[in-house]
């Protein structure tokens, strides 16, 4: 296992275009975090998973933000219909639960919209 | 809401010499902190947590929390040390992080 991967690495689109990317955690990890990174920023919390329930979601995630983990295993992170202000890198982290343990991070997908 | 400040964006020593990041933090709860780092080019990884209280590549942070803080300190810089550093607090059931807004390390020989 090489730890947490994201695919794809960079996604370039244009306004009105729908995005998808996806997350592959560490496999024994049964929670998923995706945060969203913008430049000068820390990242900030958009969504978690544990095993396949979504069980928080931030007012940062509008209706056109979307996210799944189907099986427990990978999840997808959906944004229709993007907008300007959606560039950013967007980073999945993943770790073990309950409890308070490290969260690893992936390399992170970095969207422009043009 | 919570919130973690890190006043600097960033600080610049020369080898050898003390560093303190600063993080401050707004909770009503019992905090956990963090702190990530993140080398050029490299991912988000974890450098240390309050309640392990150890030293990770000679990197201290203790916990105050009459003063609501939790400043990363090491006594003796190296250039390998540079890199971006992000506080963090880890809040709900979920334990979703709130990270400051990152403190740029430049160690200069």
């Amino acid at each position: 296992d090489t730890g947490v991967s994201q695919d794809p690495r960079h996604k370039i689109t244009k306004r009105g275009q729908n995005v998808t990317f996806r997350c592959d955690p560490i496999s024994e990890h049964n929670r998923l975090y995706w945060y969203r990174q913008t430049l000068g920023q820390g990242p900030e919390f958009l969504t978690y998973f544990q095993n396949e329930a979504q069980l928080e979601k931030s007012r940062l995630l509008s209706d056109r933000f979307s996210a799944e983990r189907p099986k427990g295993s990978f999840s997808t992170l959906e944004i229709q219909r993007t907008e300007q202000g959606d560039s950013a890198m967007y980073l999945c982290a993943s770790s073990l639960a309950p409890g308070v343990f490290e969260q690893f991070f992936g390399p992170g997908t970095r969207l422009t919209v043009l | 809401a919570q919130r973690v400040t890190q006043p600097e964006k960033l600080l610049s020593v020369f080898k050898g010499a003390p560093v303190e990041l600063k993080c401050n933090y707004s909770y009503s709860g019992s905090p956990e902190l963090f702190w990530y780092v993140q080398y050029s080019r490299q991912r988000l990884q974890l450098l240390l947590r309050h309640i392990s209280r150890e030293s990770i590549k000679g990197f201290t942070a203790d916990l105050n929390k009459g003063e609501t803080s939790f400043h990363l300190k090491k006594p003796f810089a190296q250039e390998e040390d540079s890199a971006m550093y992000y506080c963090a607090l880890s809040t709900g059931g979920g334990n979703k992080l709130t990270f400051g807004t990152g403190t740029q390390l430049k160690v200069e020989l």
